[in-house]
C-alpha cells in the first residue's frame, strides 16, 4: 500500500514567520507531487506542483524535492493570517497506477496574528 | 478562469437508496477523478476516467459504486446502495491530457441517514 505520510500538526507559527510544511512518501518511482490548501468545509485548492529535485519558487511558496530520501516540502514565507488551513500534500502513482493520486492526511498550519 | 462544479452541494439520503453525484469537468480536460473525504479523515483516491472507462480505481471503489460519462459535459458517480459509512464529501477533480495538475470541484456531501 503506498503512502503519503506528514504531520498532522497543529503548527502555529507567528505573522509573517515561515511555515515549514514537509511530507514523505513510499512509492519510490512516484515523479509527481502537489502541495494543496484545504478550507474548512471547502475542496483542495493547488498551490504548488513539483516534478524535479530542488527547490521551485511562486511567490511567497517554496516547494522542496528529494527524491533519493522520498521527501517534499513546502515553504511559506512571510506567513498571514489568511493561510490558516490544512495543507496536504499529494503524489501520482508511478507505472500503470500513475492516474492514482495518494493524498497525506494534511498538516493543520495556524499563523498567529 | 474554468472550473469543475458538482451538483448537488449536499445529499441527503436514506440508507439503501441510491444516489447519484453530478460533476461537469473543465470543458478540455479529459481526466476525470472521484475522491471521498469523511469528515476528519484524509481524501481519499476512488477513481480515475479516461477515454470513457475507468483507467484506475481503488479498493474502496467496489460494486456498489460506477461511474459514467452520459453526455459530453457530465461525468457522474453512482452508489447503487448507500450504507451509513458512505457519508462524506464527494470530489470531482480533471486534468487535461499531458497535464499533472488535477483541479476539484466544490464538493458534494451526502448524508446517509
Amino acid at each position: 500500500q503506498k503512502e503519503v505520510e506528514q504531520n498532522s500538526g497543529p503548527l502555529s507559527v507567528p505573522e509573517g514567520a515561515i511555515a515549514s510544511l514537509n511530507c514523505t512518501y513510499s512509492d519510490r518511482g512516484s515523479q509527481s507531487f502537489f502541495w494543496y490548501r484545504q478550507y474548512s468545509g471547502k475542496s483542495p485548492e493547488l498551490i504548488m506542483f513539483i516534478y524535479s529535485n530542488g527547490d521551485k519558487e511562486d511567490g511567497r511558496f517554496t516547494a522542496q524535492l528529494n527524491k533519493a530520501s522520498q521527501y517534499v516540502s513546502l515553504l511559506i514565507r512571510d506567513s498571514q493570517p489568511s493561510d490558516s488551513a490544512t495543507y496536504l500534500c499529494a503524489s501520482r502513482g508511478s507505472g500503470t497506477s500513475y492516474d492514482k493520486v495518494i493524498f497525506g492526511p494534511g498538516t493543520s498550519l495556524s499563523v498567529i496574528p | 478562469e474554468p472550473e469543475v462544479t458538482q451538483t448537488p452541494s449536499h445529499q441527503v439520503t436514506q440508507m439503501g437508496q441510491e444516489v447519484i453525484l453530478r460533476c461537469v469537468p473543465i470543458s478540455n480536460h479529459l481526466y476525470f477523478y472521484w475522491y471521498r473525504q469523511i469528515l476528519g479523515q484524509k481524501v481519499e483516491f476512488l477513481v480515475s476516467f479516461y477515454n470513457n472507462e475507468i483507467s484506475e480505481k481503488s479498493e474502496i471503489f467496489d460494486d456498489q459504486f460506477s461511474v459514467e460519462r452520459p453526455d459530453g459535459s457530465n461525468f457522474t458517480l453512482k452508489i447503487r446502495s448507500t450504507k451509513l459509512e458512505d457519508s462524506a464529501m464527494y470530489f470531482c477533480a480533471s486534468n487535461r491530457e499531458g497535464a499533472d495538475t488535477q483541479y476539484f470541484g466544490p464538493g458534494t456531501r451526502l448524508t446517509v441517514l
